[in-house]
């Protein structure tokens, strides 16, 4: 079982709907979770990171965080073409450790159809 | 925005050269990371330095070896370039806690 997995794709959905995509992880103490965006050809950028249960807001964008059933999950509301990339979702098993890193899963290509 | 540098952007080289790509970060980042991705695949993190003369291998076997004799500066060097090499390589660095990962733009290999 891999540590973070995601369902490759691709996740087609209509432009100004929401997309959702989920990502699940097997290390029942990871600390903070991350989503990040990468365009073809192009590097990972950073959308948002969570660290309580729950949702977090930013923009267009939810994150939202279960630790109890070790999910996390990235909501896109109004979908617009330019939201059409690969989302990578990233986990931290271990907060308070200097020899932590976080660790990717391995991306769910969304496509948004005009 | 990050400050994470990657020099040559791109490069076409011969098998059998010896090739180093470099990595620079502005941002006192204790943390850094070189990644291996081909096209529509997923990251393999293949170096991390978690400090000045701490270098490990990471979870996808590389031929490159790496260096971090300043804490800016985390260099990766291939001895023998061959086609297998072909790829793009991304770094990465993070501040230690914290630990969200700020990437430079890449490096695209293509050996011949």
């Amino acid at each position: 079982q891999k540590e973070v997995e995601q369902n490759s794709g691709p996740l087609s959905v209509p432009e100004g709907a929401i997309a959702s995509l989920n990502c699940t992880y097997s290390d029942r103490g990871s600390q903070s979770f991350f989503w990040y965006r990468q365009y073809s050809g192009k590097s990972p950028e950073l959308i948002m990171f969570i660290y309580s249960n729950g949702d977090k807001e930013d923009g267009r964008f939810t994150a939202q965080l279960n630790k109890a059933s070790q999910y996390v999950s990235l909501l896109i509301r109004d979908s617009q073409p330019s939201d059409s990339a690969t989302y990578l979702c990233a986990v931290n098993p271990n907060l308070y450790s200097s020899a932590s890193k976080i660790i990717f899963g391995s991306g769910t290509r969304l496509s948004i159809r005009p | 925005e990050a400050d994470i540098y990657q020099t040559p952007r791109y490069l076409v080289i011969g098998t059998g050269k010896k090739i180093t790509l470099e990595c620079s970060q502005t941002m006192g980042h204790d943390k850094m990371y070189w990644y291996q991705q081909d096209p529509g695949m997923e990251l393999h993190l293949i170096h991390y330095s978690y400090g000045v003369n701490s270098t490990e291998k990471g979870d996808l076997s590389s031929e490159s070896t790496v260096s971090r004799i300043r804490t800016e500066h985390f260099p990766l060097t291939l001895e023998s370039a061959r086609p297998s090499h072909t790829s793009q390589y991304l770094c990465a660095s993070s501040v230690s806690r914290e630990e969200t990962q700020y990437f430079g733009p890449g490096t695209r290999l293509l050996v011949l």
